[in-house]
């Protein structure tokens, strides 16, 4: 069975820094590339990031690109998203998703979700 | 970057209704669409891929057609664990836009 279990969100006030992490069973986990979406209180989705599965490649939603970095430990199942100079409207639940292939482009849906993560950026 | 606008932002609709909900992209996509389903409180699930591909465990009640710009979402006959908020997204080129959801209420 498929798990995704994310951890690391809390409260931070403005400026500061955060790492998220995605800790994954159930499957071949360097054999599949990775997303993470959020989700502000009250609102839709909203693609963040994606990792290819070697960890060779790494994709950013422009709203993030320079603040945040994706990475992966195959070795540990895990992914991991460093979230700095946060702003409050970084707000948001964070969901890691597993996707159907290795590469980011064209296509990889995201099939498996974990439950998500809050992230609070508030003075 | 890829735009993703849905309509209607909301519906309401009775148990055995057929339903469609639209997604058009702001530029082409081929068939690299996806929709998902969330209910309040739950991380969303994927319900069609690449446009029209029924994800495993999915009611055949649901199905989607498109390709280019535009594509439709189909619930041929609703029922009550339908309700929900349903989101298309495309995966042709990053980022990874996301529409911005279709609200799916119970009439």
């Amino acid at each position: 069975e498929v798990q995704l279990v994310e951890s690391g969100g809390g409260l931070v006030q403005p400026g500061g820094s955060l790492r998220l992490s995605c800790a994954a069973s159930g499957f071949s986990f360097s054999n599949y590339a990775m997303n993470w979406v959020r989700q502000a209180p009250g609102k839709g989705l909203e693609w963040v990031s994606a990792v290819s599965g070697s960890g060779a490649n790494t994709y950013y939603a422009d709203s993030v690109k320079g603040r945040f970095t994706l990475s992966r430990d195959n070795s540990k199942n895990t992914v991991y998203l460093q979230m700095s100079s946060l702003r409050v409207e970084d707000t948001a639940i964070y969901y890691c998703a597993k996707t159907g292939r290795a590469t980011v482009l064209r296509g990889g849906v995201s099939d498996y979700w974990g439950q998500g993560t809050l992230v609070t950026v508030s003075s | 970057d890829i735009q993703m606008t849905q309509s209607p932002s909301s519906l309401s609709a009775s148990v055995g209704d057929r339903v469609t909900i639209t997604c058009r992209a702001s530029q082409t996509i081929s068939r690299y669409l996806n929709w998902y389903q969330q209910k309040p409180g739950k991380a969303p699930k994927v319900v069609i891929y690449d446009a029209s591909s029924l994800q495993g465990g999915v009611p055949s009640r649901f199905s989607g057609s498109g390709s280019g710009t535009d594509f439709t979402l189909t619930i041929s006959s609703l029922q009550p664990e339908d309700f929900a908020t349903y989101y298309c997204q495309q995966t042709y080129i990053t980022p990874y836009a996301f529409g911005q959801g279709t609200k799916l209420e119970i009439k």
